[in-house]
C-alpha cells in the first residue's frame, strides 16, 4: 500500500499567521519524500525533498520551510504567510525499490487572505 | 536549468474525437512519466518510458517517448469524459534519478464535450 495521508485537507488562513501542514506515510519504509505546490491548477512546482529524516533539501528560495522529525512523516510551515503562499499543497513519496514514479496526497488546499 | 514544456496549454474535444498532447525537454531524458489529475484531485502516474523510440500503450493511450529522449506524446483515441482532467509528463530533475526529483512540465488541460 502507498498510503500518504495529508492534512488539513483545506485552510484559508490570514496574512501574517504561521502554518503547519501535515504529511504521513505508510507501508513503506526510508521512502523519499517531496513537497509540491500547484498554483492556479496548473504545474507542479517542487518546493523541498528528503531522503531521511532530518534530511531537507530545499528547491527554491521562499517563505516556507518543511522537517522531517520521523521517518514517515514530513511538515511543510511558515511563520507568517504571504498573498502568494496560496496555492495546492502536495505531498509525494518515492518508495525504495520502486523504478521512480511518485504517488501523491490528496493535497491541502491553503487560501491566504 | 532543465525545462520541460508542454503543448498545448488547453484542449477541447467532442466526446469520440482524438487527443494529442506534446512534451519537451531542454535537455536528453534518463526517462519521461505522464501523470493524470483528474478536476479537484492529485495527481496519478499512468507510466514510464525509458527507452528511445519506446512506444507503450494502455487501453486507448499511446505513449511514445522520442529517439532523442528529448520528446514524448500522450495520444487518446476515441476521448471518453472519462478523460477529463490535466496529463502532466515529468522527466528526472538535477541531482539524479537516485533523488527520484522529477520536474513537471505545465499540464495539458483535457475538456470532453459530451
Amino acid at each position: 500500500s502507498q498510503t500518504i495521508h495529508q492534512w488539513p485537507a483545506t485552510l484559508v488562513q490570514p496574512v501574517g499567521s504561521p502554518l503547519s501542514l501535515e504529511c504521513t506515510v505508510e507501508g513503506t519504509s526510508n521512502p523519499n519524500l517531496y513537497w509540491y505546490r500547484q498554483a492556479a491548477g496548473r504545474g507542479l512546482q517542487l518546493l523541498f525533498y528528503s531522503v531521511g529524516i532530518g534530511q531537507i533539501s530545499s528547491e527554491v528560495p521562499q517563505n516556507l520551510s518543511a522537517s522531517r522529525p520521523q521517518d514517515r512523516q514530513f511538515i511543510l510551515s511558515s511563520k507568517k504567510l504571504l498573498l502568494s503562499d496560496s496555492g495546492f499543497y502536495l505531498c509525494a513519496r518515492r518508495d525504495r525499490g520502486y523504478t521512480g514514479e511518485l504517488f501523491f496526497g490528496e493535497g491541502s488546499r491553503l487560501t491566504v487572505l | 536549468g532543465q525545462q520541460v514544456m508542454q503543448i498545448p496549454q488547453y484542449q477541447h474535444v467532442q466526446e469520440g474525437e482524438d487527443f494529442t498532447t506534446y512534451c519537451n525537454s531542454s535537455t536528453t531524458l534518463s526517462n519521461i512519466q505522464w501523470y493524470k489529475q483528474r478536476p479537484g484531485g492529485h495527481p496519478v502516474f499512468l507510466i514510464q518510458l525509458v527507452k528511445s523510440g519506446e512506444v507503450k500503450k494502455q487501453k486507448r493511450l499511446t505513449f511514445q517517448f522520442g529517439e532523442a529522449k528529448k520528446n514524448s506524446s500522450l495520444h487518446i483515441t476515441a476521448t471518453q469524459t472519462t478523460d477529463v482532467g490535466t496529463y502532466f509528463c515529468a522527466g528526472p530533475g538535477a541531482g539524479g534519478t537516485s533523488y527520484g526529483k522529477l520536474t513537471f512540465g505545465q499540464g495539458t488541460i483535457l475538456t470532453v464535450h459530451p
